[in-house]
């Protein structure tokens, strides 16, 4: 396996228009997260999905993003009428369930997907 | 937001020195995991220490964990070089299923 892709790795968009990005998580992993980074700052937490299922979402998470993991294998994440505001580091993240014997298991992150928004 | 607080917020040294960077946190946690980034690449796990862990060594690193200040440190011996990279520390709430609260995080230069 060779870890968790993420596509693209660049997007430049204007403002106003939608766009949409893609995690590949560990192949036997049912955690996947998002996360958010802006220069100087941490990862911040937008929403997790175990299996199929959206379990939680940020505040961070507005109503112009969502976030689908349809078949509990990849997810995407999307921004609709993006604003400049949005220009970031998008981070996927998976791993296996805390709750499973021998847990909790770290967080394998992808490399990311760089927005600007113009 | 932005659970995690490292300390210092920059630190340089020579290769072969030790690194020691602090952590601050503010609720109670399952545990809190250390990951490194490089410009450029994404993040990458170091070490990960259970709430009734004390200390952990991984090769050259060296974390420990002290609940009751809430505070962690992960300490590099012997740096190199190549561990010029930027240090986070990373909470979980305890009801937040397990996502990640990331601190601001040490960026660390080391000079040949």
């Amino acid at each position: 396996d060779t870890g968790v892709s993420q596509d693209p790795r660049h997007k430049i968009t204007k403002r106003g228009q939608n766009v949409t990005f893609r995690c590949d998580p560990i192949s036997e992993h049912n955690r996947l997260y998002w996360y958010r980074q802006t220069l100087g700052q941490g990862p911040e937490f937008l929403t997790y999905f175990q299996n199929e299922a959206q379990l939680e979402k940020s505040r961070l998470l507005s109503d112009r993003f969502s976030a689908e993991r349809p078949k509990g294998s990849f997810s995407t994440l999307e921004i609709q009428r993006t604003e400049q505001g949005d220009s970031a580091m998008y981070l996927c993240a998976s791993s296996y369930p805390p709750g499973l014997a021998g847990g909790p298991y770290e967080q394998y992150f992808g490399p990311g997907t760089r927005l600007t928004v113009t | 937001s932005q659970q995690g607080e490292e300390d210092p917020q920059a630190l340089s040294i020579q290769e072969g020195e030790n690194a020691t960077m602090n952590c601050s946190y503010k609720t109670s946690i399952n545990n809190l995991q250390w990951y490194r980034q490089n410009s450029g690449r994404g993040l990458v796990h170091l070490i990960l220490i259970r709430s009734n862990e004390r200390e952990k060594h991984s090769g050259r690193l060296r974390v420990t964990l002290d609940t009751s200040k809430k505070s962690s440190s992960l300490l590099i011996t012997a740096s190199r070089a190549a561990d010029t990279a930027s240090y986070f520390c990373a909470t979980d709430a305890t009801n937040s299923g397990y996502a990640l609260n990331f601190g601001k995080g040490t960026s660390l230069l080391v000079t040949p």
